[in-house]
C-alpha cells in the first residue's frame, strides 16, 4: 500500500515563530488531507488540498503532486497550535480510504 | 450543528465483555467510516460502508462488526472484548462525488479494557 512520512516528527516552538511540517507520499494520489488533532482528541479538517496552494489565516498548505509531497505552513504560532498534525492520502484504487502519516508533535511554548 | 457525532465519548469496561459504540452524521454523506486510533496515535482504517453497503473491511478480527441501519448512521459493536482492544475509535463520513472525497471526522471514543 502507499506509504505517507511525515516530518519533523517533533517540532518545539516559541510563540511567534513559523513552521515548515512536510508530507511525502510513495505513489500518486487522488485526495490529500491535512488534520490537526488538538490536545482533547478532536480531528479538525485544516486542508483539503491534493493538489495546489491553499490559505486559511495564518496556515497554508502546498501540494505538488507531480513530487509527491505536501507542505504545512504555520505562521506566527500561537500555542492554541499546539497538538500533532496529520497528513492522510486516498487513493482512489486503493477504495474510499484515507492513509494517514504518523503525525508531527507541534508544541508551541508562550 | 452540521457534525459527525459519537457516543459515547468513553467506554470503561472488563475484558470478555461486548459493547457498541454509535454513529451518526447529519452531513448529508453517503459514506462512512471507522478508524482506529492506538497508543502512538497512528490512525488506520477498519470498515467503510457506501450506501449502507461494506466496501472497505480491512483485516480485523471477526469480533469486530460494524452495522449500516442507514446512510446517516454507523454503529460498531465489539464482542468478546480484549485489553489490546483500548484505543480511541473514530466515526467519519465523506460524500464520493467524483474528484472530491473530503472527510470529516467525530470527537471519538476511548475505549478502556480493565
Amino acid at each position: 500500500g502507499i506509504q505517507v512520512e511525515q516530518s519533523p516528527p517533533d517540532l518545539i516552538l516559541q510563540e511567534g515563530a513559523n513552521s515548515t511540517l512536510r508530507c511525502n507520499f510513495s505513489d500518486s494520489v487522488n485526495n490529500l488531507q491535512w488534520f490537526h488533532q488538538n490536545p482533547w482528541g478532536q480531528l479538525i479538517n485544516l486542508f483539503y488540498i491534493p493538489s495546489g496552494t491553499k490559505q486559511n489565516g495564518r496556515l497554508s498548505a502546498t501540494t505538488v503532486a507531480t513530487e509527491r509531497y505536501s507542505l504545512l505552513y504555520i505562521s506566527s504560532s500561537q500555542t492554541t497550535d499546539s497538538g500533532v498534525y496529520f497528513c492522510a492520502v486516498e487513493r482512489w484504487a486503493s477504495g474510499s480510504r484515507l492513509t494517514f502519516g504518523e503525525g508531527t508533535q507541534l508544541t508551541v511554548n508562550p | 450543528d452540521t457534525a459527525v457525532s459519537q457516543t459515547p465519548k468513553y467506554l470503561v469496561t472488563q475484558m470478555g465483555n461486548d459493547k457498541s459504540i454509535k454513529c451518526e452524521q447529519n452531513l448529508g454523506h453517503d459514506t462512512m467510516y471507522w478508524y482506529k486510533q492506538d497508543s502512538k496515535k497512528f490512525l488506520k482504517i477498519m470498515f467503510s460502508y457506501n450506501n449502507k453497503e461494506l466496501i472497505i473491511n480491512e483485516t480485523v478480527p471477526n469480533r469486530f462488526s460494524p452495522k449500516s441501519p442507514d446512510k446517516a448512521h454507523l454503529n460498531l459493536h465489539i464482542n468478546s472484548l480484549e485489553l489490546g482492544d483500548s484505543a480511541v475509535y473514530f466515526c467519519a463520513s465523506s460524500s464520493r462525488r467524483v474528484g472530491y472525497n473530503e472527510q470529516f471526522f467525530g470527537p471519538g471514543t476511548r475505549l478502556t479494557v480493565l
